[in-house]
């Protein structure tokens, strides 16, 4: 099966760096993405790591190791507006030769003046 | 840049009732993928289609489920007869190939069972 697992919460402050875990456990690794949520909407693309080591994308980067199945999500210069869900996400190979993204449960980031 | 569409944004239906709920996807994608997000609960994957056939279908995913592209745009979601625990928010997404990292999400329906 898949466990992906991230912490529920996360507080900080505006002009701060947070950084969001994520663990997993998954069999056919082809991936690891994570999504913004913001409440009612829809998940959007953020970053994407399938080799490891960082990807950094202006203020968001992240971290991936394969051999410790970890992830990291790193928000620098937090604004009021990075206050949302932020959705850790592993794509994996079925025996079928299908893919699927399987998501983990999402931090829940509130970012206070 | 090219989006994900789905109607309606909301629908409420009866306990029992069939409901439809429609996404176009874009237009040069292959991959289609339907998941709902019950509130407050993370997103779940529920089927994938590739090719006009259910390529994965999750445990979710019973007989009162079924997926259909009637024409070369449309992507449906039909649920038979919905039971209240049917109520959550209902995302479509799309991509380009199965390495294509930008999996497209709709902006979703909440369906809502009374």
């Amino acid at each position: 099966g898949q466990n992906i697992d991230q912490p529920t919460e996360m507080t900080a402050t505006e002009g701060a760096i947070v950084q969001i875990n994520c663990t997993y456990q998954t069999s056919g690794f082809n991936g690891l993405f994570w999504y913004q949520q913001h409440a009612g909407e829809a998940p959007t693309f953020l970053s994407y790591n399938v080799l490891d080591g960082l990807e950094e994308k202006g203020r968001f980067s992240s971290f991936l190791s394969r051999s410790k199945g970890y992830s990291y999500l790193l928000l620098k210069e937090l604004q009021m507006k990075d206050s949302a869900s932020y959705l850790c996400a592993v794509r994996s190979f079925r025996d079928t030769g299908f893919q699927k993204l399987v998501f983990g449960t999402g931090t829940r980031l509130l970012v206070s003046p | 840049e090219p989006e994900v569409t789905q109607t309606p944004s909301h629908q409420v239906t009866q306990m029992g009732q069939e409901v439809i709920l429609r996404c176009v996807p874009i237009s040069n994608h292959l991959y289609f993928y339907w998941y709902r997000q019950i509130l407050g609960q993370k997103v779940e994957f529920l089927v994938s289609f590739y090719n006009n056939e259910i390529s994965e279908k999750s445990e979710i995913f019973d007989d009162q489920f079924s997926v259909e592209r009637p024409d070369g745009s449309n992507f449906t979601l039909k649920i038979r007869s919905t039971k209240l625990e049917d109520s959550a928010m209902y995302f479509c997404a799309s991509s380009g190939t199965q390495d294509n990292y930008g999996y497209t999400f709709g902006s979703g329906t909440r369906l809502t069972v009374v």
